[in-house]
């Protein structure tokens, strides 16, 4: 069965750079969500899709934004990326809010 | 706001020692969702279960199995007759059913570690 794609899996920047995340839900998912997750942490909610418009944001901050197309893909953008920001970034589809989330296998940024 | 605790941090067991993962929660909505992920070494969160506020069955697959007590608002989870490859950590997560749009609050974690 298709999965959650997401790329680039790695990603090596550094401070003040920007990063571009890609996801590409199963198709036929509607909704789209973005998480991070620092070391040894739990994964924290950023911002959701539902139809191609923002329907919950979370702590996100202001430095990064995200859209997700008519193809229903999502790109989560990162502008000046701070040493904290180095985390596990995980996109995760599902067909309707209230379902089970499906995971990529998360984007793993670094920041030097 | 909605909130997951998972009270043991690491639980470390010898292969085929039967073990359970204690997961409590918090939320004001009647109806909300209880989620198990698994997250081995390599990283990817995978899906286990998902339970509705409004079915408190429990549910066995294979060597888990699931404990859903709305009076003690807990979703605890067994597996039994461990494995190696069950170590991982496990998340429990809600998603609450009104207000949420389906954004997972997870809760800290259990690393569990299966020694042969």
């Amino acid at each position: 069965a298709a999965g959650v794609i997401q790329s680039p899996r790695h990603l090596i920047k550094e401070k003040r750079e920007t990063a571009t995340l890609k996801c590409y839900p199963i198709p036929r998912h509607d909704t789209v969500y973005w998480y991070q997750q620092g070391p040894g942490q739990d994964p924290q909610f950023l911002i959701s899709f539902y139809e191609k418009m923002q329907s919950d944001k979370g702590s996100i901050p202001d430095r990064f934004s995200a859209q997700q197309f008519s193809d229903y893909h999502s790109e989560l953008n990162m502008s000046s990326l701070e040493l904290g920001d180095s985390a596990l970034y995980f996109c995760a589809s599902s067909f309707g809010t209230l379902y089970e989330q499906y995971f990529g296998p998360g984007t793993r940024l670094t920041v030097t | 706001a909605q909130k997951v605790t998972q009270a043991q941090t690491e639980i470390s067991v010898v292969e085929k020692e039967d073990v359970t993962l204690d997961c409590v929660y918090e939320t004001r909505d009647t109806t909300y969702y209880l989620f198990w992920y698994k997250q081995p070494p390599s990283g990817e969160l995978v899906f286990l279960i998902r339970r509705n506020s409004f079915d408190e069955q429990n549910e066995i697959s294979g060597r888990y199995s699931w404990n859903f007590q709305k009076s003690t608002s807990s979703f605890n989870f067994t597996i039994t007759a461990s494995q190696v490859v069950d170590s991982a950590v496990y998340f429990c997560a809600l998603v609450a059913g009104g207000t949420s749009y389906g954004k997972l609050t997870f809760g800290q974690g259990t690393i569990l570690t299966v020694h042969p």
